[in-house]
C-alpha cells in the first residue's frame, strides 16, 4: 500500500519568507507524487506533479518541489510567502494508474498561516 | 470546458436518514473517484467507477456505496447515517493522459449529521 506522512499539521511564515512543507512517501512501485491546494470551502487544486522525467517539477503560483528517490521524499517550497498562499496544503501519491488503479493517497495536510 | 459538478453544496441530514450525492466529471472524462475528508482522518478513497464499473473500494462499510451512469455522471450513498459521517465528500473526475492520469475536483458536499 501507498502513503504518505506530512508533519506538522500548522506551519506559520512570515509574508517574504521561505515556503517549506515536507513530504515523505511510502510506495512498492515508482511513485506519482502531487501537491494539491484546499481554500475554505473548496475542492483541491492541482499545484504540481511529478511523474516520470525531471526530478524539480515547477508549478502554479510560484511553487515548486524536488523527487529524491534516496530520501523517499518531495518537499514542496516557494521562495517568497505571499498571503494568498494561506491554505491547506496535501501531498498524495500513486501509481499513476497502473493496473487500472488511480487511487491516491493523501497525506494529513498542512494548514498554511502567513503572518503580515 | 466546465469543471466537476457536485451538488448539492451543503447537505444537513439527521441519524439514520439517507443521502445522496451527485457528481457530473468533466466532459469526456470516463472515469469518477469520491473521497471523504474529515478533520480527523484527513482525506480517504472511497470508491472509483469507470464506465458504470466499480473498478477499486475504499475501506468504508457497506452503507457507503455509489453507481455511475452512461453519461459519466456519478451518485454516492450514505445508508443509515451516523455522526461519523459528517464531512466534506469530494468527487474528482479522472483522465489519462501521456501515460498517467490526472485527477480535477470538484469544489465537494458538505454534509452534516445532527
Amino acid at each position: 500500500a501507498q502513503s504518505v506522512t506530512q508533519l506538522g499539521s500548522h506551519v506559520s511564515v512570515s509574508e517574504g519568507a521561505l515556503v517549506l512543507l515536507r513530504c515523505n512517501y511510502s510506495s512498492s512501485v515508482p511513485p506519482y507524487l502531487f501537491w494539491y491546494v484546499q481554500y475554505p470551502n473548496q475542492g483541491l487544486q492541482l499545484l504540481l506533479k511529478y511523474t516520470t522525467g525531471a526530478t524539480l517539477v515547477k508549478g502554479i503560483n510560484g511553487f515548486e518541489a524536488e523527487f529524491k528517490k534516496s530520501e523517499t521524499s518531495f518537499h514542496l517550497t516557494k521562495p517568497s510567502a505571499h498571503m494568498s498562499d494561506a491554505a491547506e496544503y496535501f501531498c498524495a501519491v500513486s501509481d499513476g494508474g497502473r493496473r487500472g488503479n488511480n487511487r491516491l493517497a493523501f497525506g494529513k495536510g498542512n494548514q498554511v498561516v502567513v503572518i503580515p | 470546458k466546465a469543471g466537476v459538478t457536485q451538488t448539492p453544496r451543503y447537505l444537513i441530514k439527521t441519524r439514520g436518514q439517507q443521502v445522496t450525492l451527485s457528481c457530473s466529471p468533466i466532459s469526456g472524462h470516463r472515469s469518477v473517484s469520491w473521497y471523504q475528508q474529515t478533520p480527523g482522518q484527513g482525506l480517504q478513497f472511497l470508491f472509483e467507477y469507470f464506465s458504470e464499473t466499480q473498478r477499486n473500494k475504499g475501506n468504508f462499510p457497506g452503507r457507503f456505496s455509489g453507481r455511475q451512469f452512461s453519461n459519466s455522471r456519478s451518485e454516492m450513498n450514505v445508508s443509515t447515517l451516523e455522526l461519523g459521517d459528517s464531512a466534506l465528500y469530494l468527487c474528482a473526475s479522472m483522465v489519462r493522459e501521456g501515460g498517467n492520469t490526472e485527477a480535477f475536483f470538484g469544489q465537494g458536499t458538505r454534509l452534516t449529521v445532527v
